[in-house]
Order: C-alpha cells, then structure tokens, then sequence
C-alpha cells in the first residue's frame, strides 16, 4: 500500500543551525511535491511545491530536494530562528479516480531553541 | 481578499446529535477539500467538491457523513447521530484550480468537534 513516512520524533536544534526534515514514501510515483507548515491550533500553511522533474527549490531561507529514485524529498530551514518551531508536513498527490488528491503525513515537529 | 473561512471554530455535540461544520473558501475558488485531523495524527482526506458536484469522496466514512457544496453559500460538511470517536479537528482548504495541476490549497482555521 502507499505510505508516506515521516519523523514522529520532535526535531531540537539550536538557533542559527540549518534543520533539515525527512519524506519518505513508497509504492507510488507523485507528480509533485508540498511542503506544508501547522502551528498548533491552526491550519497548514502552504510553504513550497516542488515537481517530479526538478530537483531543488528554494524560498529565502527554504529549500526543498525531490528525490525520484530514493522516493524522498528532503526540507531545509537554514539560519533557523525560534519562530521557525512548528510542525512541518510533506505531501503527496496519489492518484485517486483522475483527481490527484493530496495526502499528508503526519509531520514532524520542530523545535529552535534560542 | 479574505482566507478560508470556517465556523464554528469550536463545537461541542452530544451523542447522537448531528453537527454541521461550515466552509466559505477563498474568493474565487470553486474547489474545496475536507480533512479531518486526530491528535497526533496526520491530515485525512475525506471529501472533494466543486460548485454542485462531489468529485471524490473516497476518504469519507460510508454511514453518517455528507457534503455538499451548493451553488450559493458554503460548503457544509453534515456529520449525523455524532460518536465520540467522531471528535476531532476539521480542516475545510480551498483551490483555484484541479489538484492534478499541483495547485497550492489553502486551509481555513479549522474547527474543533467534541462529543460528549
């Protein structure tokens, strides 16, 4: 079955440090890519999307690498800042009757601590 | 230009009760999603809906839930003779275009059900 994986486990690293967060999925091919971040009690927030055919992205401090044949996508914070803590989601589009509906994991939270 | 919107924020039902969880999406979207988030747990997809039309509803539980996303108004996601097992956050997002485009959703604030 498909599955998309990521850390359960909180991520701490120390302010100015680049955190670095993990996607792993199997058994399916997705056309793209997003990167989604939940403060607690709000909704995700849409950071980066990034597609099958490119293999970095970057938004100011943010970079995204989408990994085809590792079925991973790795996502960079770099010159991490306390407000950067929260929980980061990956998605992936699954084909679902032609719709292609996104589906999240279950994200990883992470903590900078000043 | 307003985000989502979605209300009530909190809701709090009774067994049995019904409860109705609403869903304006971003000014000119026509597209909206249902997702509905445990503690701990990562988002759900439940349902996919256009103006009149449900697109997809494979995430949705067979028995006591509904959408709708009528010409007029917002969508409404109708939960019947609520479970506890039922409590839960609710996320409503929206898109301007299919999501095979990869088009970027935008989520409402969400709203909290708890069943006594």
């Amino acid at each position: 079955s498909q599955k998309i994986e990521q850390n359960s486990e909180a991520l701490n690293i120390q302010e100015g440090k680049t955190a670095t967060l993990t996607c792993n999925y199997t058994n399916y091919s997705p056309a793209y890519l997003q990167w989604y971040r939940q403060d607690p009690g709000r909704g995700p927030v849409f950071l980066l999307l990034i597609r099958e055919n490119e293999k970095e992205k970057r938004k100011e401090r943010l970079k995204v690498t989408f990994d085809t044949t590792l079925k991973q996508s790795l996502f960079h914070i770099t010159a991490s800042q306390p407000a950067d803590s929260a929980t980061y989601l990956c998605a992936l589009d699954i084909g679902s009757g032609g719709s292609y509906i996104p589906t999240f994991g279950r994200g990883t939270s992470l903590i900078v601590h000043p | 230009n307003a985000g989502v919107m979605q209300n009530p924020r909190h809701l709090v039902r009774r067994r049995g009760q019904e409860a109705r969880l609403r869903c304006s999406p971003m000014k000119g979207h026509s597209h909206v999603y249902w997702y509905r988030q445990l503690p701990e747990e990562g988002l759900k997809f439940m349902v996919y809906l256009q103006k009149e039309n449900i697109i997809d509803e494979s995430g949705m539980p067979k028995e006591r839930f509904s959408a709708e996303f009528p010409k007029e108004g917002p969508s409404i996601l109708r939960i019947q003779q609520v479970v506890r097992g039922d409590s839960a956050a609710y996320f409503c997002a929206s898109s301007g275009g299919q999501p095979a485009g990869g088009q970027t959703q935008y989520f409402g604030p969400g709203t909290r059900l708890l069943v006594l």
